[in-house]
């Protein structure tokens, strides 16, 4: 079991630019989320999909941020027209029951905008 | 008030010694609890979860008193590789959705 695979692991963009960050669940896992760590502070939430759904959105900022979790492949958070703030962490969690269990992290991608 | 709240410390103990954390939650219909621990610069990892009859798992002891609203982490004899930053995690229901909520974290450092 391969675990969460996040990629890239890092990711450097100009401002202006498009960011894609990618997340594969466990296998058998179909609950994905999305949270956002900046540095020197916690873990914010940020979205959570189902196949195919979005089934809470109510820590992604409205503007330039969407997710999605199509049928096939990977969960994909995408920035667009990144800012300098957009900096951060970026951490992918999946769960088999919803959360009842705990949630099992992917390594990050660490987004960096220049 | 924020949904799970925790001391940032940091805490600085020597090596060897007992430290506690402690942490507390607003939502009175959370469910399911846990402990998870950050070490810089990587992803947070499940430490243990914390069952309401209380649980232990080496030197670690968890402890949940859901009439207050708070949990405990005991951490004894501890080591160099505890050093890190402890997450206290709440299960809830919020806006029909359940997730996993973080608190802050509390920062460890174990000194030799």
């Amino acid at each position: 079991n391969a675990g969460v695979m996040q990629n890239p692991r890092h990711l450097v963009r100009r401002r202006g630019q498009e960011a894609r960050l990618r997340c594969s669940p466990m296998k058998g896992h179909s609950h994905v989320y999305w949270y956002r760590q900046l540095p020197e502070e916690g873990l914010k939430f940020m979205v959570y999909l189902q196949k195919e759904n979005i089934i809470d959105e109510s820590g992604m900022p409205k503007e330039r941020f969407s997710a999605e979790f199509p049928k096939e492949g990977p969960s994909i958070l995408r920035i667009q027209q990144v800012v300098r703030g957009d900096s951060a962490a970026y951490f992918c969690a999946s769960s088999q029951t919803g959360g009842a269990d705990g949630y099992t992290f992917g390594s990050g991608t660490r987004l960096t905008v220049v | 008030r924020k949904e799970v709240e925790q001391d940032p410390g940091p805490f600085n103990v020597p090596e060897g010694a007992t430290v506690a954390f402690n942490c507390t939650y607003s939502n009175s219909a959370s469910q399911s609890f846990f402990w998870y621990r950050q070490d810089c610069r990587k992803e947070p990892k499940l430490l243990m979860s914390v069952y309401s009859s209380g649980n232990e798992d080496g030197r670690f002891t968890a402890q949940l008193n859901r009439a207050s609203q708070y949990i405990s982490l005991l951490i004894r004899d501890s080591k160099l590789s505890d050093s890190a930053t402890y997450l206290c995690v709440v299960n809830a229901l919020i806006q029909g959705a359940q997730k996993l909520v973080f608190g802050q974290g509390t920062r460890l450092t174990i000194n030799p």
